[in-house]
């Protein structure tokens, strides 16, 4: 079993839409979670972290589940812009190594 | 403020060469991370350092790989000899401190004929 699992979608949805992607972890001890967004022919940029009450940034949401081990993160009033893969980032602490595992993203397409 | 500088930006060779890139953390960044990034495998990460220092190189495919970091900014991981199979985008990345965000370089585009 992969250490962060996300479906590939792609997901093609019109513009204005709300989109919910879901990633799931493998790891209990994990303590950081984050969404990253990658354009195409680009490198991965932070988008926001997820934090245990979940949280907000504009038209993004975050949430964490602990007991079911996944990450959700909500687009909403979906735009062309927001076009890009979302990858799904958890940390991974063993013994001295602390790093960050990333999913394989969710493909987006959001359609005029 | 600067970020995370790559270069080359795109490197095309044909195998058996060796190959070098290379990166800048951002300054006062104390961890710096190597990922190679392929359709196939998506992110994977080869090694990453801690002031310095290789903390976990788990992540290196073979002997043909090494990384180094000689000073708080400056790293290089060499390819020798390349192989087909090589051809990827590299991609540094440092961060501040343990489980927190990293800040990606531009990457490197890697062709090997």
């Amino acid at each position: 079993r992969k250490e962060v699992e996300q479906d590939p979608g792609p997901f093609n949805v019109p513009e204005g839409a709300t989109v919910a992607f879901n990633c799931t972890y493998s790891n209990s001890a994990s303590q950081s979670f984050f969404w990253y967004r990658q354009d195409c022919r680009k490198e991965p940029k932070l988008l926001m972290s997820v934090y245990s009450s979940g949280n907000e940034d504009g038209r993004f949401t975050a949430q964490l589940n602990r007991a079911s081990q996944y990450i959700s993160l909500l687009i909403r009033d979906s735009k062309l812009s927001d076009s890009a893969t979302y990858l799904c980032v958890v940390n991974s602490q063993s013994g001295a190594t602390n790093k960050l595992i990333f999913g394989t993203g969710t493909l987006l397409a959001v359609q005029p | 403020d600067a970020g995370v500088i790559q270069s080359p930006r795109h490197e095309v060779t044909e195998m058996g060469q060796e190959v070098t890139l290379r990166c800048k953390p951002i300054s006062g960044h104390d961890y710096l991370f190597w990922y190679r990034q392929t359709m196939m495998r998506g992110l994977e990460l080869l090694i990453y350092f801690n002031n310095n220092v290789p903390i976990d190189d788990s992540g290196m495919p073979e002997d043909r790989f090494s990384a180094k970091m000689p000073n708080a900014s400056f790293s290089t991981l060499k390819i020798q000899p390349s192989e087909p199979r090589d051809s990827a985008v590299y991609f540094c990345a440092s961060g501040w401190a343990r489980g927190q965000p990293q800040h990606f370089g531009d990457g490197t585009r890697l062709s090997i004929l």
